[in-house]
């Protein structure tokens, strides 16, 4: 059981958008940053968006994120067939100390 | 550019150990922290701990706590994770990522996978 809640699928046809949800607490998405990685098959995961909303440079603006309270969101606009990874949500939490990770993602490109 | 290049593949058998290393170049390696996270097949990102370089300071994942010792050593800019008491269940790729403090992992080792089987 993962301490951050991501839906398991999301799916989408190419050029639609598509939210992915990370649902957390007051004690890790409520009191610091988010971040999200993209992860394809068999490749180490890779940083797709830190503090909250902050895209590295390499990272098309295609994709952009946002939090609210205790939850975060991911989206991805004008979907595109090599979009399809596994996305996990990340932040730290301070009852624990330490990170956590949401469950995972998997986008698929209908 | 930074890198961080992991030790190969491992197969151990249960109650072994087993220790993976985790090189990095490209970056100052005193000045971030390093990180371990493990995948089980199929399955999502589990973080182990993480070790600063500098003060050889570590901190674990409950979970992990007595399971898991990750040191480093600077004068070969290497972090090293050793896991005890191997079972069936820590059968998973391991990869190591670098951060500053608490902020994001922003980036990884190619990952090991550790094998336990008899």
């Amino acid at each position: 059981q993962s301490v951050l809640t991501q839906p398991p699928s999301v799916s989408g046809t190419p050029g639609q958008r598509v939210i992915i949800s990370c649902s957390g607490s007051r004690s890790n998405i409520g009191s610091d940053t988010v971040s999200w990685y993209q992860q394809f098959p068999g490749t180490a995961p890779k940083l797709l968006i830190h503090s909250d909303n902050q895209r590295p440079s390499e990272v098309p603006d295609r994709f952009s994120a946002s939090k609210s309270d205790t939850s975060a969101s991911l989206a991805i606009s004008g979907l595109q067939s090599e979009d399809e990874a596994d996305y996990y949500c990340a932040s730290w939490d301070d009852s624990l100390p330490g990170r956590v990770f949401g469950g995972g993602t998997k986008l698929t490109v209908l | 550019q930074v890198r961080l290049v992991q030790s190969g593949a491992e197969v151990k058998k249960p109650g072994a150990s087993v220790k993976v290393s985790c090189k990095a170049s490209g970056y100052t390696f005193i000045t971030y922290d390093i990180n371990w996270v493990r995948q089980a097949p199929g399955q999502g990102l589990e973080w182990m701990g993480w070790v600063n370089p500098n003060s050889g300071n570590t901190g674990y994942a409950q979970k992990f706590q007595g399971k898991v010792t990750i040191t480093r050593s600077t004068s070969l800019s290497t972090a090293y994770m050793e896991l005890n008491s191997l079972t069936s269940e820590d059968t998973a790729v391991y990869y190591c990522a670098r951060a500053e403090g608490s902020y994001p992992l922003d980036y990884w080792g190619q990952g090991t996978l550790v094998t336990v089987s008899s």
